[in-house]
C-alpha cells in the first residue's frame, strides 16, 4: 500500500491565486519527485529534490525537501487554468523504486 | 517522438483471458519500470528490469502476471487468466541507471468485465 500521505485530498483554485500542498511519510526517502498527471495519461515529472532542507524552483513552482527527510512541499505560484490535473509526490529510498501518494487533485472554482 | 510510447492505449477484456502490453522506452535508457494504478490512487511499483535483467518484482505481482525486455530494449507484460481486480491502469517508466528521473508513458487502461 501507499507509505505517503497527500494533503489536501483535493482542492479548488481560482486563476491568480498560490496553491500549496504537501506530503508525509512514516519513512525517510533520499529522493523526492513531483510529478502531476492529466486524465488519461502517464505522470509528468516536474521537480525532484536530492538533499534535506533543499529548495529548488521551476518556474511558478517551488518544492521543498523537509529536513527530517519525511516530508515535502509544493507551492504553485499565481495558478493558471492548465494547473489543473492531479499532483503526486514520490519518495525514493534506494536508486530505483518510487513510492507515491495517493495525489491531490486541483480544480479550477467555477 | 522520443519519449516513452505504450501500447495499446485502451484494452477491454472478458475475464479469464490472457492479455499482452508493450512499453518502449526512451532509447537511451537501460532501466525499465512497470507500475499499476488504480483509480484515486498514485502508481504502484510492479517491477523493474536494468537491460534485460528482471531485478526486482513486488509481491504485487501475482504468478499470473510476466514481465520480459529480451533485448534490453522493449518490454512487455502478460497477465494470464485476467480477473476483475486486474483492472488498472498499467504504467511504465524508464530511466538510466542510477538516474532518479523516471520518465512515464501515457499507461495502457486495462478494462476486465
Amino acid at each position: 500500500g501507499q507509505q505517503l500521505n497527500q494533503s489536501p485530498q483535493s482542492m479548488f483554485i481560482q486563476e491568480g491565486e498560490d496553491v500549496s500542498m504537501n506530503c508525509t511519510s512514516s519513512s525517510i526517502f533520499n529522493t523526492w519527485l513531483w510529478y502531476k498527471q492529466d486524465p488519461g495519461e502517464g505522470p509528468v515529472l516536474l521537480i525532484a529534490l536530492y538533499k534535506a532542507g533543499e529548495l529548488t524552483s521551476n518556474g511558478r513552482l517551488t518544492a521543498q525537501f523537509g529536513i527530517t527527510r519525511k516530508d515535502s512541499f509544493l507551492n504553485i505560484s499565481a495558478s493558471i487554468p492548465s494547473d489543473v490535473g492531479i499532483y503526486f509526490c514520490a519518495g525514493q529510498l534506494g536508486d530505483y523504486k518510487l513510492s507515491f501518494g495517493a495525489g491531490t487533485t486541483v480544480t479550477v472554482r467555477a | 517522438d522520443t519519449g516513452v510510447s505504450q501500447d495499446p492505449r485502451h484494452k477491454i477484456t472478458k475475464r479469464g483471458q490472457n492479455v499482452t502490453f508493450r512499453c518502449d522506452p526512451i532509447s537511451e535508457h537501460n532501466r525499465l519500470y512497470w507500475y499499476r494504478q488504480t483509480l484515486g490512487q498514485g502508481p504502484e511499483f510492479l517491477t523493474y528490469f536494468q537491460n534485460e535483467a528482471q531485478l526486482e518484482k513486488s509481491r504485487l505481482l501475482s504468478d499470473r502476471f510476466s514481465a520480459e525486455r529480451p533485448k534490453g530494449s522493449f518490454s512487455t507484460l502478460e497477465i494470464q487468466r485476467t480477473e476483475q481486480g486486474d483492472s488498472a491502469m498499467y504504467l511504465c517508466a524508464s530511466s538510466l541507471v542510477g538516474g532518479n528521473w523516471q520518465f512515464f508513458g501515457p499507461g495502457t487502461r486495462l478494462t476486465v468485465l
